[in-house]
């Protein structure tokens, strides 16, 4: 599976958007970029995933580049509620998810 | 909504015991799969159990670990001697179906701690 570089930490104001980047320059043409996140020690949960279009759903929107080396994940109007470690997945099938150290968001009021 | 649940949320074992972790997937799915997250660190692949079989096994699932699916309902998870290194919190999930993408549910994750 490919390797994904996400930024360590960043911070968001509470009610803007949250732009969350994910560089995975060695994506394979068939691979998918999946996004989970992880809330205080508990479960991962699914965001979003993608292949080449762009996709939304009810959580977020993610925009993949025309290349498909990278990706950002957009969370329209970022809540408290959404401070949490964000990860970029790469990988063929969704059996085995390779989680990263993922990015920490804190959402401030 | 559906959830996967996790029993029990904290288990405290000796080094040297045997530990079954035990997991209900959500109903209709087919598709179970084991992680462990050490604390502070990332969330690892354990093990992925379809039909009644392993799909798939990590490096860390070794001799020492198995699963099975003992009823129609639940879905376990098995350390036959603890070490102090198998403490972590440890997340069952399951999903739908592998034919197209299906999103996995994470349980809320059982905390072993071996002393």
């Amino acid at each position: 599976d490919a390797k994904t570089t996400q930024p360590t930490s960043m911070d968001c104001a509470e009610g803007r958007a949250a732009n969350l980047p994910c560089n995975h320059s060695t994506i394979s043409g068939n691979e998918y970029v999946y996004w989970y996140r992880q809330i205080h020690s508990q479960g991962p949960q699914y965001i979003i995933h993608g292949l080449k279009n762009n996709e939304t759903n009810e959580m977020a929107s993610l925009i993949i580049t025309e290349d498909r080396k990278s990706s950002t994940l957009i969370l329209p109007h970022a809540t408290l509620r959404d401070t949490a470690v964000y990860y970029c997945i790469v990988g063929l099938d969704d059996y085995k998810l390779s989680f990263g150290a993922g990015t920490t968001v804190t959402v401030r009021a | 909504e559906p959830e996967v649940t996790q029993t029990p949320s904290h288990q405290v074992t000796q080094m040297g015991q045997e530990v079954i972790l035990r997991c209900v997937p959500i109903s209709n799915h087919l598709y179970f799969y084991w992680y462990r997250q050490i604390l502070g660190q990332k969330v690892e692949f354990l093990v992925s159990f379809y039909n009644n079989e392993i799909s798939e096994k990590s490096e860390i699932f070794d001799d020492q670990f198995s699963v099975e699916r003992p009823d129609g309902s639940n879905f376990t998870l098995k350390i036959r001697s603890t070490k102090l290194e198998d403490s972590a919190m440890y997340f069952c999930a399951s999903s739908e179906l592998l034919a197209e993408f299906y999103e996995q549910y994470f349980g809320p994750g059982t905390r072993l701690t071996v002393t």
